[in-house]
């Protein structure tokens, strides 16, 4: 099974001030990674797929990068609604897809 | 619209039965993977299977393999999880989702399974 890391495990930040969040595959998944966003009480959303392709209708603010082992998501001034839980996911085999531990983003 | 629309929540006891369900609409129910997802309270995202409606192949996470049952309806464009025998540990949110062109990029509300006695 591929470990998805990510860190910090919570990041506090000024509304207005960038975000960067890390996500480690214990293994390569080449570009086979994905970014959602979970605020409470509601399902998750695709923010990003392919390690930096933004889904339909998601912000310019959000961007991801890297391949094989290593990724970022970037969120490059946040706005109040970005405060939320971010999961990153490996679907490099979709029978066995994994998710990160998750990271949240809260108010500083 | 694409929706995934969801059964209600459920409370069950140790032991019972449960089969819950996921029903597609604004789009070809057929030509995309549906899968699961649990979330444990206060926990993180847990990928337990998917499933292709249009032929029923069905892979399932090594966690849950045996655990669980995912099916589907083509003909009512609905995908289901069921337990036969369910434990305090199910108690969980789950999520149906649809697998696009890279990644799950649309989701059902969540249903809500409490198992207690």
């Amino acid at each position: 099974e591929i470990v998805m890391t990510q860190s910090p495990a919570t990041l506090s930040v000024s509304p207005g001030e960038r975000a960067t969040l890390s996500c480690r595959a214990s293994q390569s998944v080449s570009s086979n990674l994905a970014w959602y966003q979970q605020k409470p009480g509601q399902a998750p959303r695709l923010l990003i797929y392919g390690a930096s392709t933004r889904a339909t209708g998601i912000p310019a603010r959000f961007s991801g990068s890297g391949s094989g082992t290593e990724f970022t998501l970037t969120i490059s001034s946040l706005q109040s609604e970005d405060f939320a839980v971010y999961y990153c996911q490996q679907y490099n085999n979709w029978s066995e897809v994994t998710f990160g531990g998750g990271t949240k983003v809260e108010i500083k | 619209e694409v929706q995934l629309v969801q059964s209600g929540a459920e409370v069950k006891k140790p032991g019972e039965s449960l089969k819950i369900s996921c029903k597609g609409s604004g789009y070809s129910f057929t030509s995309y993977w549906i899968g699961w997802v649990r979330q444990m309270p206060g926990k993180g995202l847990e990928w337990m299977g998917i499933i292709y409606p249009g032929d029923s192949d069905t892979r399932y996470s090594p966690s849950f393999q045996g655990q669980v049952t995912i099916s589907a309806d083509k003909s009512i464009s609905t995908a289901y999880l069921q337990w036969s025998s369910l434990k305090a540990s199910d108690t969980a949110m789950y999520y149906c989702a649809r697998r696009g062109i890279a990644g799950a990029d649309y989701w059902g509300q969540g249903t809500l399974v409490t198992v207690s006695s």
